[in-house]
């Protein structure tokens, strides 16, 4: 079965430069949610989108932005790099609110680096 | 407000021993979900198991069983006669948006299971 996807896998960057993250849900997948996770931390949830529109945002630096497109992909654009941006950031996708299988599913996840 | 607590950070066995992982939430909704996924050593987040709050069977699958009570707001995760392969973290999570599943996962911190051979 198709998974969610992410790309790219690993990134490094240096600081103050900018980052874009990819995701590209299930098939018929239309929300897509953003976690960031510090080393030995749990994930923490950044904003989600329903539809192609924001559907909930939490803790997000204003430095980070993040759009879903009319194919469902998002993207996650984040400036200004700091060293503690350097996580594991996932995403993950469910059906929407019209099905009863509504798990979070999640994609394998972006290691970024900042140096 | 909305929280997990996963009270055990580290946990150690033998193999073939049984291992339960506790989790305990918190929540003034009335509809909730929750889930456990795993993460080993790999990375990825791995979907185990996902209860709504009216449902308060207990489930096995294979070496794997939940036991949910919401009298005490816990939803334990029992590995029977563990592996190797079980290695990883576990983490449970909480899920309260929307009047469904919709909401963002809060989760716990997470508990390190290390099973020796």
């Amino acid at each position: 079965a198709a998974g969610v996807i992410q790309s790219p896998r690993h990134l490094i960057k240096e600081k103050r430069e900018t980052a874009t993250l990819k995701c590209y849900p299930i098939p018929r997948h239309d929300t897509v949610y953003w976690y960031q996770q510090g080393p030995g931390q749990d994930p923490q949830f950044l904003i989600s989108f329903y539809e192609k529109m924001q559907s909930d945002k939490g803790s997000i630096p204003d430095r980070f932005s993040a759009q879903q497109f009319s194919d469902y992909h998002s993207e996650l654009n984040m400036s200004s790099l700091e060293l503690g941006d350097s996580a594991l950031y996932f995403c993950a996708s469910t059906p929407g609110r019209e099905s009863s299988e509504d798990t979070q599913y999640f994609g394998p996840g972006t290691r970024l680096t900042v140096l | 407000a909305q929280k997990v607590t996963q009270a055990q950070t580290e946990i150690s066995v033998v193999e073939k021993e049984d291992v339960t992982l506790d989790c305990v939430y918190e929540t003034r909704d009335t509809t909730y979900y929750l889930f456990w996924y795993k993460q080993p050593p790999s990375g990825e987040l791995v979907f185990l198991i996902r209860r709504n709050s009216f449902d308060e069977q207990n489930e096995i699958s294979g070496r794997y069983s939940w036991n949910f009570q919401k009298s005490t707001s816990s939803f334990n995760f029992t590995i029977t006669a563990s592996q190797v392969v079980d290695s990883a973290v576990y983490f449970c999570a909480l899920s309260c948006g929307y009047g469904g599943s919709q909401g963002n996962l809060i989760f716990g911190k997470g508990t390190k299971l290390s099973v020796k051979p």
